[in-house]
């Protein structure tokens, strides 16, 4: 079945640094791809979103190419800020949405 | 517009008890789901209604839980009775139609829910 891979967190960061979260899916068909984000205490906030090979999703900063060559989604962002400290989970849609594990980012000053 | 509501925030139960969930989804969106988020994991589909139709349901433990949507708007989550694994955040969620793979999901803030 279709299934989505995240890498692994905690991620902590400071400030201002890179950020990459790793995503890859699987899938038998063109599925559409997201990234939602959860921030403390808070409901699940679409990020960004790509539906179809080579679109790019932005949002806030944060960037993700979907690449069907090699079965990814990579969330990026170049200089990260304490505020984007949250869960990030990866998702696909082809016939129902179908999530990751989620990653959790802290981003400390 | 107004989001995707949810009562209550937060509940806590002993297990065995029985507890009920409700969500008033954006006005106008046809399809509805309810997700399980268990602490560490990503959200998980229990159930999925198109207007008052269930389009899937596969992954509802049908012995203790059942959904209902009245009238094609408003929803109900049942579990009964409550085991502690069923501790978890319950999110509902819509949509516009169930073909609109494009789109993401509007997610409520979910239900925290406490089985002890």
């Amino acid at each position: 079945g279709n299934s989505v891979t995240q890498m692994e967190g905690p991620v902590t960061l400071s400030e201002e640094a890179f950020l990459t979260i790793n995503c890859t899916y699987t899938a038998t068909g063109y599925p559409s791809l997201f990234w939602y984000v959860q921030y403390p205490g808070e409901g699940l906030q679409l990020l960004l979103k790509a539906t179809k090979a080579d679109d790019k999703g932005s949002n806030k900063g944060f960037e993700a190419t979907y690449r069907k060559e090699t079965t990814s989604f990579h969330l990026e962002k170049g200089s990260v800020q304490v505020s984007d400290s949250a869960v990030y989970f990866c998702a696909l849609n082809d016939y129902k949405l179908s999530f990751g594990a989620g990653t959790t980012v802290t981003v400390r000053a | 517009e107004a989001g995707v509501a949810q009562s209550p925030r937060y509940k806590i139960i002993e297990k065995r008890q029985s507890v009920a969930f409700w969500c008033n989804p954006i006005s106008g969106h046809a399809t509805l789901y309810w997700y399980q988020q268990i602490l560490g994991q990503g959200p998980k589909l229990l159930i999925q209604f198109q207007n008052n139709g269930v389009v899937d349901d596969s992954q509802l433990p049908k012995d203790r839980f059942s959904a209902e949507r009245l009238k094609g708007v408003d929803s109900t989550l049942k579990i009964q009775p409550a085991k502690l694994e069923d501790s978890a955040v319950y999110l509902c969620a819509s949509s516009l139609g169930q073909g609109d793979f494009n789109y993401g999901y509007t997610f409520g803030s979910g239900t925290r829910l406490t089985v002890v």
